[in-house]
């Protein structure tokens, strides 16, 4: 079975601080990606990576960054988070083809007071 | 903007109708298709694929697939109480599995 594993479950953060959401996959896939999901938007792309040290930016990137140093690992960036940033966060990674099933970790679930 | 529309619901069926979920999409180089569900408070999973026109079934789902008319729906047949959920339909646009949403169509299915 694919695991994608989002470490963090719930954070709470005050604004301006700086957080960290890390996502790692098992099963050797090149995609990855961070969408965020708020009620009555769906899941907004933020940003997605194709191969290790690549990074494209998706729909909603303005505060926030990613890193991926390795493959199987991909993080997510708020640099100094803000209240409009609360929300919650999913991790997904697929294999490189097209059409390729996309499967999610379980989410992040982001405060910022 | 490339857009994927569906209505928000809630859609309520009594047990054992069919449920038929839309969607629209409006990039007509979309290449692949996909139906996932959400339960309150968890991560999508994936339902059914489509890639071509036509229709999809698998057990009580059907995916229907028209490109001309750019829509995609979502059959449930016998519907149960456990498949209220969220459903999000989901387009490929080519390259990278990049993967546009829509809202989401809420489905309550009542005894």
């Amino acid at each position: 079975d694919v695991k994608v594993t989002q470490s963090s479950r719930y954070l709470v953060k005050r604004t301006g601080e700086k957080v960290f959401l890390e996502c790692v996959q098992d099963m050797d896939h090149e995609n990855m990606f961070w969408y965020r999901q708020d009620p009555g938007l769906g899941l907004r792309l933020i940003y997605f990576s194709y191969d290790v040290k690549m990074k494209e930016k998706g729909d909603i990137p303005e505060g926030y960054s990613v890193s991926r140093e390795k493959k199987e690992r991909f993080s997510l960036i708020l640099e100094s988070a803000s209240t409009n940033q609360t929300s919650m966060y999913l991790c997904a990674s697929s294999l490189g083809q097209k059409g390729n099933t996309i499967y999610f970790g379980e989410g992040s679930w982001l405060t910022v007071v | 903007q490339k857009e994927v529309e569906q209505n928000s619901g809630p859609l309520s069926v009594p047990e054992g109708a069919i449920a038929s979920l839309n969607c629209t999409y409006s990039d007509r180089g979309s290449q692949s298709f996909f139906w996932y569900r959400q339960y309150s408070g968890k991560s999508p999973e994936l339902i059914m694929s489509i890639y071509s026109n036509g229709d999809k079934e698998d057990g009580r789902f059907t995916a229907q697939l028209n490109k001309a008319s750019q829509y995609v729906s979502l059959l449930i047949r016998d519907s149960q109480p456990s498949d209220s959920a969220t459903y999000l339909c989901a387009v490929d646009l080519g390259g990278y599995n990049k993967l546009i949403f829509g809202a989401g169509t809420r489905l309550a299915v009542h005894p």
